[in-house]
């Protein structure tokens, strides 16, 4: 079956560490997602891709970096952790049919 | 985000009906959604509406959408304690969804 997993499930750093969150989905979608969750705010888009090579920044991209070298992943960095990226971070993927975005499990970062 | 506003809580009686409100500000909005969180697992999508239909029925959720006032809301019927969870409304108008802060469904026996 097809599926989008995340990796690590639980991360733990120190303030200034760059950090990488894998992302990969087996959906063949073009369209790929990083959400962080907190307390209060919902769900924000860091960045997303539409395909191959293609990227953007969403509403909280300040501090982070994607890439997509390919269609399955997308890996989001972290340059130089900041205790203020504490959260938990959701990748979710989409195909032609915009309103089916699927979701990862999650990666719980903690930067302290 | 700010774009999208829902309450925070909501607390039920198992059996009863619970109803979650949603606002949102794009008129753009093409489709609207509710998704579930349980607890330390990803988002589930439960539904969609299109933004020129007014309700939209699958078992026992119903989704009502106002477009005037801008106004969604999902009513789940006869609640189960498998419903407690957070339920997250969210609006797009292209590949990207924008979400509320998530509205914390508790089902009491």
């Amino acid at each position: 079956d097809a599926e989008i997993t995340q990796s690590p499930r639980h991360k733990i750093t120190e303030t200034g560490r760059q950090v990488t969150l894998a992302c990969h989905q087996t959906w063949n979608h073009n369209n790929m997602f990083w959400y962080r969750q907190d307390l209060g705010h919902g769900l924000r888009l860091i960045h997303y891709s539409y395909g191959v090579h293609d990227t953007n920044k969403g509403e909280v991209s300040d501090g982070y970096s994607v890439s997509r070298s390919n269609t399955e992943d997308l890996p989001l960095t972290l340059e130089s952790a900041a205790s203020s990226q504490t959260s938990v971070y959701f990748c979710a993927s989409s195909g032609d049919r915009a309103y089916e975005q699927y979701f990862g499990p999650g990666t719980r970062l903690t930067v302290t | 985000g700010e774009d999208v506003e829902q309450s925070l809580f909501l607390s039920v009686r198992e059996g009863d009906s619970s109803v979650i409100n949603c606002t949102y500000t794009d008129s753009s909005s093409t489709y609207l959604y509710w998704y579930k969180q349980e607890p330390g697992a990803g988002l589930q999508l439960l539904t969609y509406i299109f933004s020129n239909m007014d309700m939209k029925q699958d078992q026992r959720l119903t989704v009502l959408l106002n477009k005037k006032d801008k106004h969604l809301s999902l009513r789940i019927a006869d609640t189960q304690t498998g419903d407690s969870a957070i339920y997250f409304c969210a609006e797009s108008n292209d590949y990207k969804l924008s979400f509320g802060a998530g509205t914390t469904v508790t089902v009491r026996a």
